[in-house]
């Protein structure tokens, strides 16, 4: 059964770069056609995706978070990670790593992490 | 950043039927499927409906969900207290270049 794993600091400075792994344990993350997700959600708010990374390097990222944004894979350790740059309070959320449930879908996520909290504070 | 706006709450009693709106634009709900996904408290989000009205393996069929025009619907039949959590809609969205937008959000209240 496929699982995935949040991993990274739990406190970031703001002006720095916020990163975090996900791992994918059950399954290859190169074994098949899927895209690999990153969704956030600020505390008491709404879901906001981030952006999502296909096992072969192409991205798509949500415009809003585009030009602080790096998702990458890494398939030698079955990880792929996020890098968010230039934090701020407003970055302050859970993160979310997730897998669509058909291969080269974007949406639908029917495999999730548990989620890492995140706080941006110096 | 929410483009497809979903009332904030919803209530219902044991066994009643709730119905949660989704509004949306022709650039997302207009030309793409629908999902829709459950939150408990401190938990990840569940998927519930996918494509618009099918329901993953393991989800009651009390849970259905329809779309017309730009808009969607998911219905919540024969409601039990273990329904009672926030709902979120989500569609792909044509513009900028394209990207997955989520509703605002709707919480369920079992009375």
């Amino acid at each position: 059964q496929l699982q995935l794993q949040e991993s990274g600091p739990g406190l970031v400075k703001p002006s720095e770069t916020l990163s975090l792994t996900c791992t994918v344990s059950g399954g290859s993350i190169s074994s098949s056609s899927y895209y690999w997700g990153w969704i956030r959600q600020p505390p008491g708010k709404g879901l906001e995706w981030i952006g999502s990374i296909y096992y072969s390097g192409s991205t798509y990222y949500n415009p809003s978070l585009k030009s602080r944004v790096t998702i990458s894979v890494d398939t030698s350790k079955n990880q792929f990670s996020l890098k968010l740059s230039s934090v701020t309070a407003a970055d302050t959320a859970v993160y979310y790593c997730a897998r669509p449930r058909q291969q080269l879908a974007i949406d639908a996520f029917d495999i999730w992490g548990q989620g890492t909290m995140v706080t941006v504070s110096s | 950043q929410s483009v497809l706006t979903q009332p904030p709450s919803a209530s219902g009693t044991p066994g009643q039927r709730v119905t949660i709106s989704c509004s949306g634009s022709s650039s997302n709900i207009g030309s793409n499927t629908v999902n829709w996904y459950q939150q408990l408290p401190g938990t990840a989000p569940k998927l519930l409906i996918y494509s618009n009205n099918q329901r993953p393996s393991g989800v009651p069929d009390r849970f259905s969900g329809s779309k017309s025009g730009t808009s969607a619907s998911l219905a919540i039949s024969g409601l039990q207290s273990e329904d009672e959590a926030d709902y979120y809609c989500a569609a792909w969205d044509d513009s900028l270049n394209g990207l997955l937008v989520f509703g605002t959000g709707t919480k369920v209240t079992v009375l």
